[in-house]
């Protein structure tokens, strides 16, 4: 069965900070990993996707994310954060033909 | 512009009525699912459909219904029989060669 962990239910930073979210993951064949975005009364939208391409993916609004197999790890990175990416993250991950399995996100406050 | 259509927004409706959420899709998806989200929990499914004419209970179905009668349309309808239907409700289909989702903008249902 495949499962998502994300590491901390809140992350704060401060503007002009690293952004580090952590995602773990479980599949007993290679995924499909992903990252989505979730603003205050919206829809999620993807931030990136992993399909077993290059293993350093980058996304939308800076972010990007690295599949480490070794470390069953799909962390979400951005160098240096902004107010505007304050909201709420969702690590996912899916075999083809499969259900996708999303984590229980991570809040992501971004301190003046 | 392809995407998910959720109809309405926002809903107010007195206990013991039941409620149907409107979702539609023009990215000719065969998947479509409906996932509930409430603070903290992250998003838990309801129900999916891989198909037209078909669905399959996810891990919260009860008092749910849905339909699938066209390819482009998933209602979903909350029966007096869910005991606790207050929620942000969103809709998405997904692309099977890659497992991504596209999500709605949801729904807000406030039971008074």
């Amino acid at each position: 069965a495949q499962s998502v962990t994300q590491l901390g239910s809140h992350v704060s930073v401060s503007e002009g900070a690293l952004v580090l979210l952590r995602c773990n993951y479980s599949s007993s064949v290679p995924p499909y990993l992903f990252w989505y975005v979730q603003y205050p009364n919206q829809g999620l939208q993807l931030l990136l996707k992993y399909t077993s391409a290059a293993t350093l993916v980058k996304g939308i609004n800076g972010f990007e994310a690295e599949f480490k197999k070794s470390e069953t790890s799909f962390h979400l990175t951005k160098p240096s954060a902004h107010m505007s990416d304050a909201a709420e993250y969702f690590c996912a991950v899916t075999r083809r033909d499969d259900k996708i399995i999303f984590g229980k996100g991570t809040r992501l406050h971004i301190l003046p | 512009d392809g995407g998910i259509t959720q109809s309405p927004k926002y809903l107010f409706r007195k206990e013991g009525q039941n409620v149907t959420l409107s979702c539609e899709q023009n990215l000719n998806h065969d998947a479509m699912y409906w996932y509930r989200q409430d603070p903290g929990q992250g998003l838990r499914l309801i129900y999916y459909s891989q198909i037209v004419n078909d669905f399959q209970k996810g891990d919260i179905a009860e008092g749910y219904s849905v339909s699938r009668e066209k390819k482009e349309s998933f209602p979903l309808t909350v029966t007096s029989a869910q005991k606790n239907p207050t929620a942000f409700y969103l809709c998405a289909s997904a692309d099977t060669n890659t497992g991504e989702l596209f999500f709605g903008e949801g729904s807000r249902l406030t039971v008074l």
